[in-house]
């Protein structure tokens, strides 16, 4: 059975740092992997999906990567802003038809 | 688009009462998800469909659990007879028939069994 981990579990920065957020999976054999940002009491919005034949995918100011073989990706957000605290989930998919397992996430405080 | 819809937010309920909620997915998305979610956890893969058809449901969903989707449009998930360890986000998302599709999710129902 897939099991995601997510570490640390909390994580505090400054304004204008740069965040590394890390995600770490049992299973090689994934089709992809999604990052997801989730604010307190509400639903998940998608940020980066990455294929199994891709190494990353950036947009904007998220650059996420993904290494099959050490069972590891990586999420980037460069010059962080308060408005970036949430919470970050990683989710792992083994099969074409999306269903997911999570980690228990990272949550993030971006101090002004 | 406008997004997944859920109904309702909240629901605040006693032990032993029977609940349902509804999930309006995005139009034209053909996959829908639910998913629950405990404080501090990630969410957890409940049951999906594709079209009306319910392909997979998890062993976290007991017989108390029932999920439908008529018609392939909007879903229900019902909870019979609910317990304390019921309480929870329960999460909708739907995607389109297309394999590795990004997930697009609601803002949830949190339940509150007392």
């Amino acid at each position: 059975k897939q099991e995601v981990t997510q570490i640390p579990a909390a994580l505090s920065v400054p304004e204008g740092e740069n965040l590394v957020l890390n995600c770490s999976f049992t299973d090689s054999a994934i089709y992809n992997l999604q990052w997801f940002r989730q604010d307190p009491g509400k639903g998940l919005t998608s940020l980066l999906l990455i294929q199994s034949s891709q190494r990353e995918q950036t947009s904007g100011r998220l650059n996420a990567s993904l290494d099959k073989s050490s069972g590891r990706s990586t999420l980037y957000i460069a010059a962080s802003q308060p408005g970036d605290s949430a919470t970050y989930l990683c989710a792992a998919s083994t099969d074409s038809w999306g269903k997911l397992q999570f980690g228990a996430g990272t949550q993030v405080v971006v101090t002004p | 688009d406008t997004g997944v819809s859920q109904d309702p937010r909240h629901k605040i309920t006693k032990r032993g009462q029977n609940v349902t909620f509804r999930c309006d997915p995005i139009s034209e998305h053909n996959r829908l998800y639910w998913y629950r979610q405990t404080l501090g956890q990630g969410p957890e893969f409940l049951t999906y469909f594709q079209n009306e058809a319910q392909l997979e449901k998890s062993r976290l969903l007991s017989d108390r659990f029932s999920a439908e989707r008529p018609k392939g449009s909007f879903s229900t998930l019902e909870i019979q007879r609910t317990e304390q360890g019921d309480s929870a986000m329960y999460l909708c998302a739907s995607s389109p028939a297309l394999d590795g599709e990004k997930l697009f999710f609601g803002s949830g129902t949190q339940l509150s069994v007392l």
